[in-house]
């Protein structure tokens, strides 16, 4: 069985500073690895996915996250984040066989404030 | 090219009562995905289905069951309604084979009273 850790439920930061969502994981077998974003009273938005190949991913909105398999983590990072980016950001992972289901963390609240 | 579509956007029902809701997928999918998402909580996966059969069932009582039709769109269907069953209900859906990417509709949020 799969499980995923956020360990931040929230993170405040400044407008058009860095920020980092970390995300960890674990698994006894291989995996993919998800980041989505919700926004309020909306459904899921797919931000970027690892599959295979290079461990660093990017996604849209200018996001991209890094895959490392010893520590098995999966952060998440914005170089410069825009207020537009409040929301709340949730990791999956999902066993890399068909027809297997997401498994989600409880999700991180960024807070981006002027 | 038309996302994930659910209806209705919005539901209220009271304790006992049965409710469906539905699930168009993205064009193209074949597969349709259901999860639960209590307020403040990550989603929780409820059932798959795929060519009309469900293929994987997560940790949900009989009362949550499903059907998908040819067209590949989906029903939940949730009977004796509980308070606790109150949440948002999102659908996913995707193209069958291993690196299957779900893409989410809005979700429909039930209330029950």
């Amino acid at each position: 069985a799969q499980s995923v850790t956020q360990l931040d439920s929230q993170v405040p930061v400044f407008e058009e500073a860095p920020v980092e969502l970390r995300c960890n994981y674990s698994s006894s077998v291989s995996v993919y690895l998800f980041w989505y974003v919700q926004y309020p009273n909306q459904g899921l938005q797919l931000l970027l996915k690892y599959l295979s190949g290079s461990t660093l991913v990017k996604g849209i909105n200018g996001f991209e996250a890094e895959f490392n398999k010893s520590q098995t983590s999966f952060h998440l990072r914005k170089p410069s984040v825009h207020i537009s980016d409040t929301a709340e950001y949730f990791c999956a992972v999902k066993e890399n066989t068909g027809f297997q289901k997401l498994v989600f963390g409880t999700g991180t609240r960024l807070l981006v404030s002027p | 090219d038309a996302g994930v579509t659910q209806s209705p956007t919005h539901l209220i029902k009271t304790r006992g009562q049965q409710v469906t809701l539905r699930c168009s997928p993205k064009s193209g999918h074949d597969t349709v995905s259901w999860y639960q998402q209590a307020l403040g909580q990550g989603p929780q996966f409820i059932f798959q289905y795929y060519e009309e059969e469900e293929r994987q069932r997560g940790n949900f009582p009989d009362r949550f069951s499903g059907h998908q039709f040819p067209n590949y769109s989906s029903e939940l269907n949730v009977n004796a309604l509980l308070l606790g069953d109150s949440a948002l209900y999102l659908c996913a859906s995707s193209l069958a084979g291993v690196q299957d990417t779900q893409y989410f509709g809005p979700g429909t949020r039930l209330t029950v009273l």
